[in-house]
């Protein structure tokens, strides 16, 4: 199985910060990679497929980066709506596995 | 608009057969290259994936629990429906399907629903 560790497992920031997200597959993976948000009691959102292709509909200061192993998450200007947990998938090869998320939380 | 929606029951004794149905519109699972999948989260932890069917009724189980479960399609009725044997109390969690989308070599999770809390408690 291909393994996704995502850092930091949770991170404080304040409203209009840059905030970055890494996540590490322990295997190259090409740009099989997907970000997703998810808020308490809900479902979890697409935000970025293909490592750095933007899902339509969501906001341009969110940003992927990265090939291979190694990949990351960038929210340009934090908004109050960007609380949430964030995590990756890689749809390289089964199991399709996630990374164990990052609680993004109010300073 | 593509929504999807979990059903199935709430609680199962350990031991039982879990059989959740995804009822979905907005698209059609004879459509090349589209899929359905299921994915669970236990209360305050991460996701897992679980199944992927397939347009071509081609199937993906995740390893740890292929034995458990299975994954099928009716097409006719817009339905996917998962069977998990066995059930045990680490089971417990919310069971999401999502719409696989697909854009040239990658595939994606685009639209879930809202996700069913299942327990298993005898």
């Amino acid at each position: 199985d291909i393994q996704m560790t995502q850092s930091p497992s949770s991170l404080s920031a304040s409203v209009g910060d840059r905030v970055t997200i890494t996540c590490r597959a322990s295997q190259s993976i090409s740009s099989y990679l997907n970000w997703y948000q998810q808020k308490p009691g809900k479902a979890p959102k697409l935000l970025i497929y293909a490592a750095s292709s933007l899902q339509s509909g969501v906001p341009s200061r969110f940003s992927g980066s990265g090939s291979g192993t190694d990949f990351s998450l960038t929210i340009s200007s934090l908004q109050p709506e960007d609380f949430a947990t964030y995590f990756c998938q890689q749809s390289y090869s089964t199991p399709y596995t996630f990374g164990q998320g990052t609680n993004l939380e109010i300073k | 608009q593509i929504t999807l929606k979990e059903s199935g029951p709430t609680l199962v004794k350990p031991t039982q057969t879990l059989t959740l149905t995804c009822t979905f519109s907005g698209f059609s699972l004879s459509t090349s290259g589209v899929g359905v999948g299921w994915i669970r989260q236990p209360p305050g932890k991460a996701l897992e994936w679980l199944a992927l069917i397939y347009w071509d009724d081609d199937k993906r189980y995740s390893p740890s629990l292929k034995s458990r479960l299975t994954i099928t399609k009716d097409t006719s009725k817009n339905q996917v429906v998962l069977t998990m044997t066995n059930m045990d109390p680490v089971d417990t969690a919310t069971y999401y399907c999502a719409h696989r989308a697909l854009t040239g070599l990658y595939w994606y999770f685009d639209l879930w629903g809202r996700g069913t809390l299942v327990t298993v408690s005898s």
